[in-house]
């Protein structure tokens, strides 16, 4: 079974810009959730889709944003990128069942840099 | 609010000592504690987790112990190996049935041999 995928690996962009990732989760997983790395803040729950609708957020700006489509991919979009948000940018697909949490298969991350 | 403290932020052992990393978690709703290792330049993954209904689990040479009552869960690592050196994050599911996971800050594991 494949694994998680993200794309683009690295991205460099200034601040301003806005930037698109990208999330193909393991076959049958219905559940994305992203996360954010930094040294400083280490890992940082972002949001999470499942069923095309976002069921968790984090304590993040609404300048990030996201998606999924009805064959789980999902994308998130961050506007007006600020140097604050260069970051590992971490997505994490999982089966989802009913009380419990599950195991979550992260992909590579795509590392974005803001000049 | 959630919150997921871990100790230590480093720590270094001899080649076939055992290792001991701690964390403690604020929310008692919390049900889901899995413990992630991540390599220099790689994804984090999954090597242990504990569901809130068994205090201890193991799988060869590691082994995750819980707590409920004092809201704290430690990974234990026995017989050490250089391969082992990395960072491990420990987390707490915080929502029932949800993926939302709070990672403690990492504990950067280094054997020496």
């Amino acid at each position: 079974k494949a694994g998680v995928t993200q794309t683009p690996r690295y991205l460099i962009k200034t601040r301003g810009q806005q930037v698109t990732l990208s999330c193909s989760p393991i076959s049958g997983h219905r559940s994305v959730s992203w996360y954010q790395q930094t040294p400083g803040q280490g890992l940082q729950f972002l949001f999470e889709y499942f069923s095309e609708t976002q069921r968790n957020k984090g304590n993040f700006p609404g300048r990030f944003s996201g998606r999924q489509f009805s064959n789980s991919r999902s994308e998130m979009n961050v506007s007006t990128l600020e140097l604050g948000d260069s970051a590992l940018y971490l997505c994490a697909s999982s089966f989802r069942s009913q009380g419990w949490g599950n195991e979550q298969f992260f992909g590579p991350g795509t590392r974005l840099t803001v000049l | 609010g959630e919150n997921v403290e871990q100790h230590p932020s480093t720590l270094s052992v001899q080649e076939g000592d055992s290792a001991v990393i701690k964390c403690t978690y604020s929310d008692s709703a919390s049900n889901y504690f899995p413990w992630y290792k991540q390599e220099l330049g790689k994804r984090p993954q999954l090597i242990i987790d504990i569901r809130s209904n068994v205090g201890e689990k193991k799988d060869q040479r590691i082994a995750v112990t819980l707590n409920k009552t004092a809201k704290h869960f430690s990974l234990h690592i026995t017989e050490t190996q250089p391969e082992d050196s990395a960072v491990y994050f420990c987390a707490a599911s915080l929502i029932q049935g949800a993926q939302k996971l709070v990672f403690g800050q990492g504990t950067r594991l280094t054997i020496n041999p």
